[in-house]
């Protein structure tokens, strides 16, 4: 059963860079079938997707973030991980990391619990 | 691609129907999701492809609609069910939720 799991700081200063790692257990992010993505939650919004990438390194984001995002993928295939540069108040949220498979059925369909991220002095 | 989800919330009855609808700016086929959100938890899946269950969702959720219009139907509310619920486009990048729909007792 796959599980997934985000970590990193839970207060970061604003202009510095948020960096999550999102860990995977009972899975490996080598399958061809699925990329990995991030999704956030600012307090009491809706979702925005940030980012996804594939266990080969090809990755995609959301074009609102205005390139300040980086997604990467670990060699040893148990983890991937968001940096967020630049980061203001607006990027407060709760950070979700999941599943994306891809196909006909194109959807998140596994979630780690989420990681809240206050950006503030 | 902009998703609209109307309604913004519903009031509702243990074992009443409800149907949630949500819009598409352009039309996306049925690369189209619903996601229910309980408070203080991540999302979860529960029909992909528009109109198909995922596995261990109550037959009590279904999906229907193509192109531009979208619906989620609850057949009979169970306590389960209040939760906030989203739509989701995945015609194309960047993928985009609806604002939500939160239903309540």
């Amino acid at each position: 059963q796959l599980q997934l799991q985000e970590s990193g700081p839970g207060l970061v200063k604003p202009s510095d860079t948020l960096s999550l790692t999102c860990a995977l257990s009972g899975g490996s992010i080598s399958s061809t079938s699925y990329y990995w993505g991030w999704i956030r939650q600012p307090p009491g919004k809706g979702l925005e997707w940030i980012g996804s990438i594939y266990y080969s390194g090809i990755n995609y984001d959301n074009p609102s973030l205005k390139s300040r995002v980086t997604i990467s993928a670990d060699t040893s295939k148990t983890h991937f991980s968001l940096k967020l540069t630049s980061v203001t108040a607006a990027d407060t949220a709760v950070y979700y990391c999941a599943r994306h498979r891809v196909g006909m059925t194109d959807a998140f369909d596994v979630w780690g619990p989420g990681t809240m991220v206050t950006v503030s002095s | 691609i902009q998703m609209t989800q109307s309604p913004s919330s519903l009031s509702a009855s243990v074992g009443d129907r409800v149907s949630i609808t949500c819009r598409a700016s352009q039309s996306i086929g049925t690369y189209f999701n619903w996601y229910q959100q309980r408070p203080g938890k991540a999302p979860k899946l529960l029909i992909s492809e528009a109109s198909s269950l995922e596995s261990g969702v109550p037959s009590r959720f279904s999906g229907s609609g193509s192109g531009t219009d979208f619906t989620l139907t609850i057949s009979s509310l169970q306590a389960d069910d209040f939760a906030t619920y989203y739509c989701q486009q995945s015609y194309s990048s960047p993928y985009t939720f609806g604002q939500g729909t939160r239903l309540e007792i």
